[in-house]
């Protein structure tokens, strides 16, 4: 079985400050690993996604992830936020298969003025 | 290219009516996903349909839910009778493939009312 954790529900951060939203995972097979962005009344976004390979992924509008195996993370940094990246943002893992991805519950991002 | 299309963006219904939520995915996607996302409970996998197959319903939550895919190009999922814990936003999905690599690509939803 797979699942995710979101740690943060809600995470404040004043504007141009650097952000790390994170991410754990639990599987018992290799993984696949997105972030994906959701703004208002809108769907879900790709942000970035790790399939294999080195484990610092970028992804866009100067987003990155590290996966580190050790620790099952899949941490989500940005080393300066603008106003523009305020939204909710979700960790997924996917172990293969047919496609059922498991989302976490989200971490809402709020970039303060 | 265009993105998944939802329609209607919003729906407003008196209980006990039935709700039809459609669908067109992205041209070529071959995997197509019902969402639905709540405050309580976060964004749940309702179907999943490959090659217009349903593979797995176990997320659609009682027999008042349906999901059809008649072709490639178009699903419908269907609320009846519909009652107001059914008030979410309901999103689709489509992706390209069946390994679980490739990302999947949301419509904008549809914000469901039910009173």
């Amino acid at each position: 079985a797979q699942s995710v954790t979101q740690l943060d529900s809600q995470v404040p951060v004043f504007e141009e400050a650097p952000v790390e939203l994170r991410c754990n995972y639990s599987s018992s097979v290799s993984v696949y690993l997105f972030w994906y962005v959701q703004y208002p009344n809108q769907g879900l976004q790709l942000l970035l996604k790790y399939l294999s390979g080195s484990t610092l992924v970028k992804g866009i509008n100067g987003f990155e992830a590290e996966f580190n195996k050790s620790q099952t993370s899949f941490h989500l940094r940005k080393p300066s936020v603008h106003i523009s990246d305020t939204a909710e943002y979700f960790c997924a893992v996917n172990s293969g298969g047919y496609q059922k991805v498991t989302f976490g519950t989200g971490t809402k991002l709020q970039v303060i003025p | 290219d265009a993105g998944v299309i939802q329609s209607p963006r919003h729906e407003v219904t008196e209980m006990g009516q039935e709700v039809t939520l459609r669908c067109k995915p992205i041209s070529g996607h071959n995997s197509l996903f019902w969402y639905r996302q709540t405050m309580m409970r976060g964004l749940e996998l309702l179907i999943y349909f490959n090659n217009n197959v349903p593979i797995d319903d176990s997320g659609m939550p009682e027999d008042r839910f349906s999901a059809k895919m008649p072709n490639a190009s178009f699903s419908t999922l269907k609320i009846q009778p519909s009652e107001p814990r059914d008030s979410a936003v309901y999103f689709c999905a489509s992706s390209l493939g069946e390994t679980g690599v490739q990302p999947q690509h949301f419509g904008d939803g549809t914000r469901l009312s039910i009173l």
